[in-house]
């Protein structure tokens, strides 16, 4: 079974800083890969995904992530953060038609 | 559009009470997803749908169950709430094989006193 691990459950940065959202995962071939974005008493939203081609994928809201096969890793960074960036934000992988989630990251933006 | 929904967005009830909450769908995909999120655990599958009068278990599947009679839905009945079911439950669906995403609803908030 695949797995997905998000490194640190709760990340705050300054309005203006850098976001980076760490996402790891295993899987023995190049799996799909997601951000999703979850609001206040929201579902959840896809930011951006990797299928094939560009290891660069942008996304909505200036959020961009890139796939790195050898280190098993789907980043999740935007340059300036926005108070509007404060959500839950979570990775995912889909294998065949499973979807493997990590356990979220709180994203705080101080003003 | 089309979209997926939840109904009821919020329930509260009784320990041992039956309930069963509602998932539509109107994208036509084949699978279904149903999960619960709570604090600590993220999202933890409880059960899942490949199609018509087809059901899986998920990772937590006892004390609830699904049926899958037409594309559209996938209502998930607690046979006898408890007091552990106390969740924010989320139906998610997506296209068959692929690289596609799950689209998700907006969730019910289950309150079992």
């Amino acid at each position: 079974a695949q797995s997905v691990t998000q490194l640190g459950s709760h990340v705050s940065v300054s309005e203006g800083a850098l976001v980076l959202l760490r996402c790891n995962y295993s899987s023995s071939v190049p799996p799909y890969l997601f951000w999703y974005v979850q609001y206040p008493n929201q579902g959840l939203q896809l930011l951006l995904k990797y299928t094939t081609g560009a290891t660069l994928v942008k996304g909505i809201n200036g959020f961009e992530a890139e796939f790195k096969k050898s280190e098993t890793s789907f980043h999740l960074t935007k340059p300036s953060a926005h108070m509007s960036d404060a959500a839950e934000y979570f990775c995912a992988v889909r294998s065949t038609n499973q979807f493997y989630f990590g356990t979220g990251t709180s994203l705080t933006v101080i003003p | 559009d089309a979209e997926i929904t939840q109904s009821p967005r919020h329930k509260i009830t009784e320990t041992g009470r039956q309930v069963t909450l509602a998932c539509h769908q109107t994208w036509n995909h084949n699978n279904m997803f149903w999960y619960r999120q709570d604090l600590g655990h993220g999202l933890r599958l409880i059960h899942y749908s490949y199609g018509v009068q087809d059901t899986n278990k998920g990772e937590v599947s006892d004390g609830y169950s699904v049926s899958r009679s037409n594309t559209e839905d996938l209502p998930l009945t607690l046979e006898s709430a408890a007091s552990s079911q106390t969740s924010v439950y989320f139906c998610a669906s997506s296209p068959g094989q692929g690289p596609r995403e799950q689209f998700f609803g907006p969730g019910t908030r289950l309150t079992v006193l």
